[in-house]
């Protein structure tokens, strides 16, 4: 059975840097985009971006400045860095498994790690 | 940025009624479409995929449909357990965007 655990700092203040890192038990680390995606409960759900087991990323233009996906894959890891966070970028953050298919679905997230960011 | 729009954002019913959703793309996305259902305090569960392809495990009173521009969500015969909060996305081109969601709530 696949599973995502994740983990990282919960509480951040403004202009640090955000690091989550989601490990990856029981499936296959190829074949796969690695993703994030944040959910807050005004902006609802929002895809930050993703990394593919070459280290091959796509990131939201709306946080590409800000961000830095990176892959372990001899250990089944993927990272997120986020820098310079601000109240907007409190959230829950999900680390998701995206196959490389037709449509893309993501179809095994992480428990999700609330992040907030306050002074 | 491709805009994805539901309707309704909430809809009350009973136990056994249908419930349709309605995701509405802002350019062409193919069938490059998920849905997921929401529970509060989990992540999202996938449904469908490709617009009607009933995720594993997955029961049969969920169905998808829909090309291009607009698609449907169908749950049948809706069970207790259904009662959450429903999301689409498309994959179609980056970003990746949702949908702001239909909760589905008890009459």
């Amino acid at each position: 059975q696949v599973q995502l655990q994740q983990w990282g700092a919960g509480l951040l203040k403004p202009s640090e840097t955000l690091s989550l890192t989601c490990a990856v038990y029981g499936g296959s680390f190829s074949g796969y985009y690695w993703t994030w995606i944040r959910q807050t409960p005004g902006k609802g759900l929002e895809w930050i971006g993703e990394i593919n087991r070459s280290g091959s990323t796509n990131y939201n233009p709306s946080l590409k400045s800000r961000v830095t996906m990176s892959v372990d894959a001899s250990n089944n890891h993927f990272s997120l860095k986020l820098k310079s966070v601000t109240a907007a970028d409190t959230a829950v953050y999900f680390c998701v498994r995206v196959p490389a298919v037709t449509a893309r679905p993501c179809d095994y997230w992480g428990q999700g790690t609330l992040v907030t960011v306050s002074s | 940025d491709i805009q994805m729009t539901q309707s309704p954002s909430s809809v009350s019913a009973s136990v056994g009624d249908r419930v349709t959703i309605t995701c509405r793309a802002s350019q062409d996305i193919r069938t490059w479409l998920a849905w997921y259902q929401q529970k509060p305090g989990k992540a999202p569960k996938l449904l469908i995929y490709a617009a009607s392809h009933l995720q594993s495990g997955v029961p049969s009173r969920f169905s998808g449909s829909g090309s291009g521009t607009d698609f449907t969500l169908t749950v049948s015969n809706l069970q207790p357990e259904d009662f959450a909060t429903y999301y689409c996305q498309q994959a179609d081109s980056f970003p990746r965007t949702f949908g702001q969601g239909t909760k589905v709530e008890i009459k």
